[in-house]
């Protein structure tokens, strides 16, 4: 398996608090991403890194934000959690930016 | 944006059958993946392909690049119950761009 650690694994947090996932690799991969899953939609992106400090938005971007300060971690922010971003978050790598490979999720709900 | 047509959505099949499914799209891709899910997990990357035209196997499973660059298939042979999961595959079109398309999956169901 691929160096990836995910945490939290499960979180249930309120409307309206903010909530940080964070990703962690141990590749040195030089692409990081950050998919939502939902039933009837598949895989969405919502922001992608290509190195420490450089980050672009993907499909689903409205509501998140995203900081890389360093080559193995990758943080996703909800600034104000809402109820539709329940899912289950998924973190990427890939060194070429071709094949990504997954972390084992972040389920999220919000009540 | 892009979108891949994945299909079937689902399919039922008895063990030890062969299986098929397939990834369409109206773009060109340059680089086709085909993803495993289990249920709980993180998608796992099965095959990748890289030209038009490439035919690729993984032990039982074989993949192949279309030639026109907007299609690729997937086909499992003497399917066995572990192969049971959510299928996906994912296009990368190139041209600088470094974001996955994804197709919704197909779910397989092998009856034993």
């Amino acid at each position: 398996d691929a160096g990836i650690t995910q945490s939290p694994r499960h979180k249930v947090t309120e409307t309206g608090t903010p909530v940080t996932l964070r990703c962690h690799q141990t590749e040195n991969h030089r692409y990081m991403y950050w998919y939502r899953q939902d039933p009837g939609h598949g895989l969405r992106l919502i922001h992608y890194s290509y190195g420490v400090k450089d980050t672009d938005k993907g499909e689903v971007s409205d509501g998140y934000s995203v900081s890389r300060s360093k080559t193995e971690d990758f943080l996703l922010t909800l600034e104000s959690a809402t109820s539709s971003q329940t899912s289950v978050y998924f973190c990427a790598i890939s060194g070429q930016g071709r094949e990504a490979f997954f972390g084992q999720g972040t389920r999220l709900t919000v009540v | 944006g892009q979108q891949l047509n994945q299909s079937p959505q689902s399919m039922f099949i008895q063990e030890g059958e062969d299986v098929s499914m397939n990834c369409t799209s109206s773009s060109i891709f340059n680089t086709w993946l085909w993803y495993k899910q289990d249920p709980g997990e993180g998608p796992v990357l099965l095959i990748a392909l890289y030209k038009a035209g490439e035919l690729t196997s993984n032990g039982r499973l074989t993949a192949q690049f279309g030639i026109t660059r907007k299609d690729s298939f997937l086909n499992i042979s003497a399917s066995i119950p572990s192969d049971v999961g959510i299928y996906f595959c994912a296009g990368l079109s190139g041209a600088g761009s470094y974001q996955l398309t994804f197709g919704k999956g197909t779910k397989l169901s092998v009856i034993p």
